[in-house]
């Protein structure tokens, strides 16, 4: 089961940033979060992924709170190539734990 | 770098008939991945592949589905035969090793229809 809970569906404006709320309330402490986005009729991709520090790359960046039950992903400049469905999932990166996707939020980017 | 090739994109059958899909990875990439994807929900695991040999196949239906990685590159996963239920898309990823540390890259799917 996933450990991660988003909500069904977010719509933003286009150009403006886009917040997807993630929250992770029993993650343990050596389990990264991280995020995929799947545009229509593609395969799931890769974004970011974090531990407790802030990241940033040129997709996105990640927001963890202190207490790590929570994050964010924030498109900075939302464009419509960004509607896709997006995936918060937590895992640890050694080991072969698998990435167990939830139903993820649809984002909708409004022109 | 040419990304992950699944084949054929879409494909219809009835059911009890077979089928199989096809999946060529990232070359180099030892590690790959079977998903099944059901409409309105996030993929879910059915087979994981270190080189040619099966890590975990825990979540795949062993009665109708199978999977095969020969020489550990392209690979290849059957269902015989073919339920409703298994009406879905089906995805390939590879990555360059098994840890978490290394990014999935997955394929476009394959769309399978049982009628």
């Amino acid at each position: 089961d996933a450990k991660t809970t988003q909500p069904p569906s977010m719509d933003c404006a286009e150009g403006r940033a886009a917040n997807l709320p993630c929250n992770h309330s029993t993650i343990s402490g050596n389990e990264y979060v991280y995020w995929y986005r799947q545009i229509h009729s593609q395969g799931p991709q890769y974004i970011i992924h974090g531990l407790k520090n802030n990241e940033t790359n040129e997709m996105a960046s990640l927001i963890i709170t202190e207490d790590r039950k929570s994050s964010t992903l924030i498109l900075p400049h939302a464009t419509l190539r960004d509607t896709a469905v997006y995936y918060c999932i937590v895992r640890v990166d050694f080991g072969n734990e698998k990435l167990t996707f939830g139903t993820g939020t649809r984002l909708t980017i409004i022109p | 770098e040419a990304g992950v090739a699944q084949s054929p994109r879409y494909k219809i059958i009835e059911k009890r008939q077979s089928v199989a899909f096809w999946c060529n990875p990232i070359s180099g990439h030892a590690t790959l991945y079977w998903y099944q994807q059901i409409l309105g929900q996030g993929p879910k695991l059915l087979i994981q592949f270190q080189n040619n040999g099966v890590v975990d196949d825990s979540q795949l239906p062993k009665d109708r589905f199978s999977a095969e990685r020969l020489k550990g590159v392209d690979s290849t996963l059957k269902i015989q035969p073919a339920k409703l239920e298994d009406s879905a898309v089906y995805l390939c990823a590879s990555s360059l090793g098994a840890s978490g540390a290394y990014e999935q890259y997955f394929g476009p799917g394959t769309r399978l229809t049982v009628t």
